[in-house]
């Protein structure tokens, strides 16, 4: 049973950067996709975009594009998302989540969530 | 951009059936998938592809996609079921979610 474990809660000052890591343990990091998503205080869950690290291809939703990095280690089996330039309103819990590398399997399963405090 | 639009809310009595909607331009032509969120718990995969059932999710849990809507169908409500749904779908490689239907059970 693949697990996904991320890193723990982060304050941050405004106009900083957060590296939130998602590390895979029970299965082949190189079947999945890994994605990013966030949900705001009493907010919905907003897709940040995902990496697929057999392919090496990265996608990232047009709203987080200039800000997003999202990176994989595969000897490790850990996936990173990088915020930069943070606002008061990137406070959210990040979530990571596994899908098939063809995408079609939904996110499955997920890691426990990271919260991102930002404030200055 | 692609949008999928869910119902704020909606109710169901105990033991009978909730049906939650996701509108979407052609979403009959899309993988949909299914996530039940109960509070301060991550997101869990109820449904994919339409209507398959992830191992461990209970029976009582479907879905259905035809047109421009696709439903999750909730049989037997259980106090448990008592969550937020969202529905989601790839448009492009973007990844797209609705915005959630907070489903109380009575």
């Amino acid at each position: 049973q693949v697990q996904l474990v991320q890193s723990g809660g982060e304050v941050k000052r405004p106009g900083s950067s957060v590296k939130v890591s998602c590390k895979t343990s029970g299965g082949t990091f190189s079947t999945y996709a890994i994605n990013w998503v966030r949900q705001a205080p009493g907010q919905g869950l907003e897709w940040m975009g995902g990496i697929i690290p057999i392919l090496g291809t990265i996608n990232y939703a047009q709203k987080f594009q200039v800000r997003v990095t999202i990176t994989a280690d595969e000897p490790t089996n850990t996936a990173y998302m990088e915020l930069s330039g943070l606002r008061s309103d990137d406070t959210a819990v990040y979530y990571c989540a596994g899908d098939l590398v063809d995408m079609t399997a939904g996110f499955d399963p997920w890691g426990q969530g990271t919260l991102v405090t930002v404030s200055s | 951009s692609y949008d999928l639009t869910q119902p704020f809310s909606a109710s169901v009595a105990l033991g009978q059936t909730a049906s939650i909607t996701c509108g979407g331009n052609n979403i009959e032509r899309k993988n949909v998938h299914w996530y039940q969120q109960k509070a301060d718990q991550a997101p869990v995969l109820v449904i994919y592809r339409d209507t398959f059932r992830p191992s461990g999710i209970p029976e009582r849990f479907s879905g259905s996609n035809s047109g421009n809507t696709a439903t999750l169908i909730i049989s037997r409500a259980q106090a448990g079921d008592e969550a937020d749904y969202y529905c989601q779908v790839w448009d492009s490689s973007t990844g797209v979610f609705g915005g959630g239907t907070r489903l109380t059970v009575l």
